[in-house]
Parts: structure tokens; sequence; C-alpha cells
């Protein structure tokens, strides 16, 4: 198994820009995927194959690499985006190997 | 509306056994892998098990291999996860979700049933 590395947390005025970084070695090779998930609730899917948005998901969410860092970015952060935020990645498997990494709670002051 | 739901949760004395199920609707079961992912109380994701759709691939995070068994009936539209062996450490909400290709990640999630595990 592997770690995927992300901040703890992230704080942010409203309208102000969020940057939720997530490293990794294996990540050189392997797409990254984001979810926001509030307590009690289910998680949600806001990015796959590092950087395509769902369906459904406001342009404000956006992603990007360099090398074997991935970063989630919140443009124009608003109140309702307060939750935490999880990198996830895998290898090609479809059921193997599926690593989070440790979450960072976004925080909207 | 697609939707997964989990149950079977509950308080549970470590040692013994719980078996949590998830129904789906919405989509066609069958055409996708499914997995449980848990999150200790204070803590983040943790992903648990992998089936596929056919259930000939089927995989675990080490914690639990030896304990933990997955399982669906793509009949009845549902995934299950039988726990042996429970200790405090499982204690934990438990979220199913599908995937239908590596590429694309688990794109719907239940909203969790919770498992205690106590004396």
């Amino acid at each position: 198994s592997y770690e995927l590395t992300q901040p703890p947390s992230v704080s942010v005025s409203p309208g102000q820009t969020a940057r939720i970084s997530c490293s990794g070695h294996p990540l050189a090779n392997q797409y990254v995927y984001w979810y926001q998930h509030e307590s009690g609730q289910a998680p949600l899917l806001l990015m796959y194959k590092d950087n395509v948005r769902p369906s459904g998901i406001p342009e404000r969410f956006s992603g990007s690499r360099s090398g074997t860092t991935v970063t989630l970015t919140i443009t124009g952060v608003q109140a309702e985006d307060e939750a935490d935020y999880y990198c996830q990645s895998a290898d090609t498997s479809i059921v193997s190997n599926w690593v989070f990494g440790g979450g960072t709670k976004l925080t909207v002051l | 509306e697609v939707q997964l739901v989990e149950s079977g949760g509950g308080l549970v004395q470590p040692g013994r056994s719980l078996r949590l199920s998830c129904v789906a609707s919405g989509f066609k079961f069958d055409d996708y892998a499914m997995h449980w992912v848990r999150q200790v109380p204070g803590k983040g994701l943790e992903w648990v098990s992998g089936i596929s759709w056919n259930s000939d691939r089927i995989d675990y995070v080490d914690s639990v291999k030896g304990r933990f068994i997955i399982s669906r009936d793509n009949a009845k539209n549902s995934l299950y996860l039988q726990m042996n062996s429970l200790r405090a450490d499982d204690t934990a909400s438990y979220y199913c979700a599908r995937v239908y290709s590596y590429y694309y990640g688990m794109d719907v999630w239940g909203r969790g049933t919770t498992v205690t595990v106590s004396s």
C-alpha cells in the first residue's frame, strides 16, 4: 500500500481561492479523484481523471497536476463549500487498492 | 433516482459478527463494481473492500483480510459485507459506493450505516 498526503486544513475567506494538494509517488502513473464529504452525508465525487468534473459539479471546482502532486482548486469559495475534501487514487484494478488521502478540512472564514 | 442505501449497522460486542447490506436502485447494478468504505469517528475515509460486477475479483484492506467477506447478489441489486471477529477499531460509519470504471472513480455513494464495537 502507499500513502497520499494532503494538508490537514485550509482556511479562506468567502470569494477567495482555496487550493488543496494531494501528493504521493504512485500518482506519477495513476489518476486522482476528489470527494467532498460533510458529516452524516454521502461523499460527493467532485473530480475524476485528475481534472474532469462530473455533471452537476460547479465550475468553480477544478483540478490540475504537476508531476506527483495533484491540486483541487476552488475559485470563489462559498460558505457552502466548507467540508472535508479527500483525494483518492487507485491502480488500474477496479476492485483493489483504492487509497484515500488523509483529508483536508476546508474552513470558510 | 440513482440511490444506494446501507443498513445493518448497530452496536455489537468485540469478537461478534455483523452483516451490512447495501441496496441499489435507479441503475443497472451488475454494470458496476462495488466497494465498501469506512470512516472511523474523527478520522478520514478508508477503503475497506471491493468486488467486481460478477464477483470474480475481490480485495480487502489488510486490516480486515480474513475477517470481512464482501459479496453481492445481482438479482437483488444488493451488496453485502459480512464482518466477523469485530474489534473496537472497526467502529466506523460504513459506506457503499459504485465504480463503473477505474477512470471515473466512486461516482455514487450511500449515506452510510454506523457500526459500534463495544462491550
